[in-house]
């Protein structure tokens, strides 16, 4: 196990189309985080699942959003219909308990 | 609201001198504060936990209640410590990161 992956590592779409992303975090970690990044920001939080159930969700998240983690290991993050305002670094996170979080490389998504 | 601001974008020293990227917080529960680092075309990676209080890569932090701080210190700066530094505050049960915007640390030779 290297860590947290993701996949893919980028991606160019058209405007209105979906795209999907997986993270498949550390094996025996039980909390998933999605993240957002833009240019000149930090990661912004967008969601949390514990185990299958997901926890939360940031008002970031709008309704083409969505996030699973069906069987409480790898997590997808769905885009519907995207916009030019989606373009960013989509981040993974992963821990256990009271860890600090352990990040993946990231997915760029580049929407035209 | 939580909040945590990182002052400087932008931080240049030289090889050996000391260090300090800022942090401030604002949080109406206990705090967690992290430190982050990426180095270039790396990804994120956990430096500093407040908790745990220990050094990591000549590296410490100190909580601040008072003052709501949570400043990265170094006393000697290498070449190698060139990279973008993210505080992050650790919220709730759930422990969701909020991040500051981060510092871009420069160590000139």
């Amino acid at each position: 196990d290297t860590g947290v992956s993701q996949d893919p590592r980028h991606k160019i779409t058209k405007r209105g189309q979906n795209v999907t992303f997986r993270c498949d975090p550390i094996s025996e970690h039980n909390r998933l985080y999605w993240y957002r990044q833009t240019l000149g920001q930090g990661p912004e939080f967008l969601t949390y699942f514990q185990n299958e159930a997901q926890l939360e969700k940031s008002r970031l998240l709008s309704d083409r959003f969505s996030a699973e983690r069906p069987k409480g290991s790898f997590s997808t993050l769905e885009i519907q219909r995207t916009e030019q305002g989606d373009s960013a670094m989509y981040l993974c996170a992963s821990n256990s308990n009271r860890q600090g979080q352990f990040f993946g490389p990231g997915t760029r998504l580049t929407v035209l | 609201a939580q909040r945590v601001t990182q002052p400087e974008k932008l931080l240049s020293v030289f090889k050996g001198a000391p260090v300090e990227l800022k942090c401030n917080y604002s949080y109406s529960g206990s705090p967690e504060l992290f430190w982050y680092v990426q180095y270039s075309r790396q990804r994120l990676q956990l430096l500093l936990r407040h908790i745990s209080r220990e050094s990591i890569k000549g590296f410490t932090a100190d909580l601040n209640k008072g003052e709501t701080s949570f400043h990265l210190k170094k006393p000697f700066a290498q070449e190698e410590d060139s990279a973008m530094y993210y505080c992050a505050l650790g919220e709730g049960s759930n422990y969701k990161l909020t991040f500051g915007k981060g510092t871009l640390l420069t160590v000139n030779p």
